[in-house]
């Protein structure tokens, strides 16, 4: 069993919809990240969040510590929000991340 | 802004090449790593280094080795590409602040094909 697990694999929306993205860990963890990978391959980081709630623009993370679960929101979706989203954790004491395989969303117009 | 800078955006090389990656940083950060991501699997790491000529094998090391001899440039070095070394390579820093603090810096990746 993967430490990071994502749900769903693959997700298509059309534009405007409301978008949830799941992450449930299996590890003890200083910090979670979202991450968003364009067709092409460069990565950036959308947030880092160890408790709480985080909000930039229309996107929207949570996490549950108690329950090891963060969810990442987008709200009125776009074609331009199509990308591979992806979660990671860093655990105490340690420089890596343990990654997640990632949601593959497709927003249409 | 952090700029994390790869030598090639599409490699094409053949069975038995010596391969390499190489990765950039401009900001100074002690932490560099090099991951392959292939469909389904997600980015699995290859090799860490946490300063200059200091190393860690990641989860996948074998057919690979590293180079860190400036701080700001970490090379992936393949000694006799494979067919199954075919992949996306990431290359990414980050700073040491405190532990707990882990955000890594990505570069835009490098498709290699081994033919």
């Amino acid at each position: 069993k993967n430490e990071v697990e994502q749900s769903p694999q693959n997700l298509t929306a059309q534009e405007g919809e409301f978008i949830t993205i799941n992450c449930s860990y299996s590890v003890g963890i200083s910090a979670l990240h979202w991450l968003q990978q364009h067709p092409g391959g460069g990565i950036v980081s959308l947030f880092m969040l160890s408790s709480g709630k985080k909000k930039h623009g229309r996107l929207i993370a949570t996490i549950n510590i108690q329950e090891k679960h963060s969810s990442l929101h987008i709200t009125a979706s776009h074609p331009r929000d199509s990308a591979v989203y992806i979660c990671a954790v860093g655990l105490h004491n340690t420089d890596k991340l343990i990654f997640g395989t990632g949601t593959r969303l497709q927003v249409f117009p | 802004d952090v700029k994390v800078t790869q030598s090639s955006r599409y490699l094409v090389k053949r069975t038995g090449e010596k391969v390499f990656l190489e990765c950039v940083q401009d900001m100074d950060h002690e932490n560099m790593f090099w991951y392959r991501q292939d469909p389904g699997l997600g980015l699995r790491l290859i090799y860490f280094s946490y300063d200059v000529k200091m190393k860690e094998k990641g989860d996948i090391p074998e057919g690979y080795s590293v180079s860190r001899e400036k701080k700001e440039r970490f090379s992936l070095i393949l000694e006799s590409a494979s067919t199954n070394q075919t992949s996306m390579y990431l290359c990414a820093s980050s700073l040491v602040v405190t532990r707990s603090y882990n955000e890594q810096f990505f570069g835009p990746g490098t498709r290699l094909t081994v033919l």
